[in-house]
C-alpha cells in the first residue's frame, strides 16, 4: 500500500512570513494529492489539491508543488495570518482494486502563526 | 448546505456497552468512509463503502462494524467497545470511487471508552 510521510510535525512562524510543509509518498502510481486544513473542533477541510499531470497549482496565498520524480509534494502558505493556525494534512490517492481509489494521509503538521 | 453530519459529537461510555455513531450526507455521494484520528498517528481508515450494500475494510477495522442500507447513511457500530477504541472519529464522503475526488468530512465524534 501507499505510505505518506509529512514534515515537520509542528511549525511556528511569525505573522506575515511563509510556511512550507513537505510530504513524500512511496508508490509512484499515486495520482492525486489533496491538502486538508483542520481547525480545532472541526473536521478536515480540503484547501487545495493537485493531480499528477500538474507540477504546481496556486490559489491566492496557498500553493502546492509536486515533484513526481522525487515523489514529494509541498504546501506553501505566503503572508501567513493568525487564522492560518491549524493542523494540516497531506494525502495521496492510489488505486486499491475493485474500482476504488483510497486516500492515505500523512500524520499532520500543527501550524502556529504568531501575531 | 452540503454537509456530512455525525451524531453524537461526544460520548463517554463503558467497556462492552454497544454503541452506534450515525453519519449522514446530503450530497448524494456514492462513497463514504470512517476514519479514526489519534495523536501522532494521523487519520486511519476503518471501513469504507463504495455504494449501497457494498462495504470493505480499511486499515484498522478490528472491533468495528458498518452498514450501508441507504445511500445517505453510513453508521459505525462498536458492538463491544474497549478502551483502545477511545479516539476521535470522522465520517467522510465523496462523489464517486474514482481518482481526483474531493472528500468531505463531518465535524467528528469524540468517543471515550472507560
Amino acid at each position: 500500500g501507499e505510505n505518506v510521510e509529512q514534515h515537520p510535525s509542528t511549525l511556528s512562524v511569525q505573522e506575515g512570513d511563509s510556511a512550507v510543509i513537505k510530504c513524500t509518498y512511496s508508490d509512484s502510481a499515486s495520482n492525486y494529492f489533496p491538502w486538508y486544513k483542520q481547525e480545532l473542533g472541526k473536521g478536515p477541510q480540503l484547501i487545495i489539491d493537485i493531480r499528477s499531470n500538474v507540477g504546481e497549482k496556486k490559489d491566492q496565498r496557498i500553493a502546492v508543488t509536486l515533484n513526481k520524480t522525487a515523489k514529494h509534494f509541498s504546501l506553501h502558505i505566503t503572508e501567513t495570518q493568525p487564522e492560518d493556525s491549524a493542523v494540516y494534512f497531506c494525502a495521496a490517492s492510489l488505486y486499491s482494486g475493485a474500482g476504488s481509489y483510497q486516500l492515505t494521509f500523512g500524520k499532520g503538521t500543527k501550524l502556529s502563526v504568531i501575531p | 448546505e452540503a454537509q456530512v453530519t455525525q451524531n453524537p459529537r461526544y460520548l463517554i461510555t463503558v467497556t462492552g456497552k454497544k454503541l452506534t455513531v450515525t453519519c449522514s450526507q446530503n450530497m448524494n455521494h456514492e462513497y463514504m468512509s470512517w476514519y479514526r484520528q489519534d495523536p501522532g498517528l494521523g487519520l486511519r481508515q476503518i471501513y469504507y463503502s463504495m455504494n449501497v450494500e457494498v462495504t470493505d475494510k480499511g486499515d484498522v477495522p478490528e472491533g468495528y462494524k458498518v452498514s450501508r442500507k441507504e445511500k445517505r447513511n453510513f453508521p459505525l457500530i462498536l458492538e463491544s467497545p474497549s478502551p483502545n477504541q477511545t479516539s476521535l472519529y470522522f465520517c467522510a464522503s465523496r462523489r464517486g470511487t474514482g481518482p481526483n475526488q474531493p472528500q468531505h468530512f463531518g465535524d467528528g465524534t469524540r468517543l471515550s471508552i472507560l
